[in-house]
């Protein structure tokens, strides 16, 4: 089945600096990546994705990038704000008889220092 | 506006005891899932429902059991609760036609003692 690595498992960076989360997956059949933003006491919600047949999606501050053949996808966030501060999950989808199944990275604890 | 809730949000029981959280969502989604989330492993995959009367095992189903009777409730049953199924549930739902996204329940914090 799918593997999805995410690192760093925690990051602290200074207000107004990038931060940057790095996942790695391990089926090459894999075709959509969603990101996740969980705040604490709060369920993850969806903060930007892409899917395979793109390199690159940026949204304001943030942006994802995707590459297919080292099978690595990251999330970038400039500017860094407190209100960033929060547990990012990064996730692989793949199609499987029919239905697309989804694996989730373990987490990346971001704090951003005011 | 649609939206997925969960209840109870807080729950304490004791070991042996048979447990069920609930799922409602009024999205319409056909696609229902339920994840335990524990530090140091994310979320993790308990059962999934594609529709009413389809249900499958995740990768850690055991002591747990769903049932799909309408499109809008998948809810989640500890037969018989354990210390090692205290927990965050998250219950997620999404669109079978396209969309792959998941939209995700504020979660029930479960306490097994």
């Amino acid at each position: 089945g799918e593997n999805v690595e995410q690192h760093p498992s925690t990051l602290s960076v200074q207000e107004g600096d990038s931060a940057v989360i790095k996942c790695t997956y391990s089926d090459s059949a894999s075709n959509y990546f969603p990101w996740y933003k969980q705040e604490l006491g709060k369920g993850p919600q969806l903060i930007i994705d892409i899917r395979s047949n793109v390199g690159e999606k940026k949204d304001q501050r943030i942006a994802v990038t995707l590459n297919k053949t080292a099978k690595h996808f990251s999330l970038h966030i400039t500017e860094t704000q407190p209100e960033d501060s929060a547990v990012y999950f990064c996730a692989a989808s793949m199609n499987s008889g029919g239905y697309q199944k989804v694996t989730f990275g373990t987490g990346t604890k971001l704090q951003v220092i005011p | 506006d649609a939206e997925i809730t969960q209840s109870p949000r807080h729950k304490i029981t004791e070991t042996g005891r048979q447990v069920t959280l609930a799922c409602h969502q009024t999205w319409n989604h056909n696609n229902m899932f339920w994840y335990r989330q524990d530090l140091g492993h994310g979320l993790r995959l308990i059962h999934y429902s594609y529709g009413v009367q389809d249900t499958n095992k995740g990768e850690v189903s055991d002591g747990y059991s769903v049932s799909r009777s309408n499109t809008e409730d998948l809810p989640l049953t500890l037969e018989s609760a354990a210390s090692s199924q205290t927990s965050v549930y998250f219950c997620a739902s999404s669109n079978s036609g396209g969309s792959d996204t998941q939209y995700f329940g504020p979660g029930t914090r479960l306490t097994v003692l």
